[in-house]
């Protein structure tokens, strides 16, 4: 696609219930990242992938949280039994790979709001 | 200690100034550096990167690397009111993808 897609644009849920983000990176750009972002902080990031490998997501909260991009494409972000404390704003990022250090290009962000 | 630290001002300075936005990191491994800008209720949005020790300029903007000290910075020249934002500085660790973020310092520049 022209950019990064994600969905949906804000989400409100009732504590407990579970929850499941979408990222659509840009076509053929082989690493993305999420991250979640307080107001008022920077992102913290949570996972990435290198196409459908999970390299690293020692930034997951919990065991609550966990990601997917079973075809190296489309990835989502799922919260299982959502807490107050996970409102915030997801970020999804995408990059061409192959190296490490180039440009990233965000998506517009899935507010969560976890009453 | 966090891994990335920024002071998180705000920073404010007067239009045509010159703005100074500093960043440290803990790991000394890391080896690529960026500065990513953030409007309010915006996406972030990459503006510089730096590799090696040293000074790189783009424009109004000049990145400047010291490993030994393990502190990065931006620098602004000529501020402008549309440069008010968050600055973001942010830190890759070598060998790896991982790209760490700090907490942002806002910029105010005003007219």
């Amino acid at each position: 696609g022209a950019g990064v897609s994600q969905s949906p644009r804000y989400k409100v849920t009732k504590r407990g219930q579970d929850v499941t983000l979408r990222c659509d990176p840009i076509s053929s750009h082989a690493t993305l990242y999420w991250y979640q972002q307080a107001l008022g902080q920077g992102p913290e990031f949570l996972t990435y992938f290198n196409y459908e490998a999970q390299p690293d997501k020692s930034g997951l909260p919990s065991d609550r949280f966990s990601a997917e991009r079973p075809e190296g494409s489309i990835s989502t972000l799922t919260i299982q039994r959502t807490e107050q404390r996970d409102s915030a704003m997801y970020r999804c990022a995408s990059s061409p790979g192959g190296g490490f250090g180039e440009k990233l290009f965000f998506g517009s962000g899935t507010q969560l709001s976890v009453l | 200690q966090k891994e990335v630290e920024q002071n998180s001002g705000p920073l404010s300075v007067p239009e045509g100034a010159i703005a100074s936005l500093n960043c440290t990191y803990s790991d000394r491994g890391s080896q690529s550096f960026f500065w990513y800008r953030q409007y309010s209720g915006k996406s972030p949005e990459l503006i510089m990167s730096i590799y090696s020790n040293g000074d790189k300029e783009d424009g109004r903007f000049t990145a400047q690397l010291n490993k030994a000290s393990q502190y990065v910075s931006l620098l602004i020249r000529d501020s402008q009111p549309s440069d008010s934002a968050t600055y973001l500085c942010a830190v890759i660790k070598r060998n790896t993808g991982k790209l760490i973020f700090g907490q942002g310092t806002t910029l105010q520049v005003k007219p």
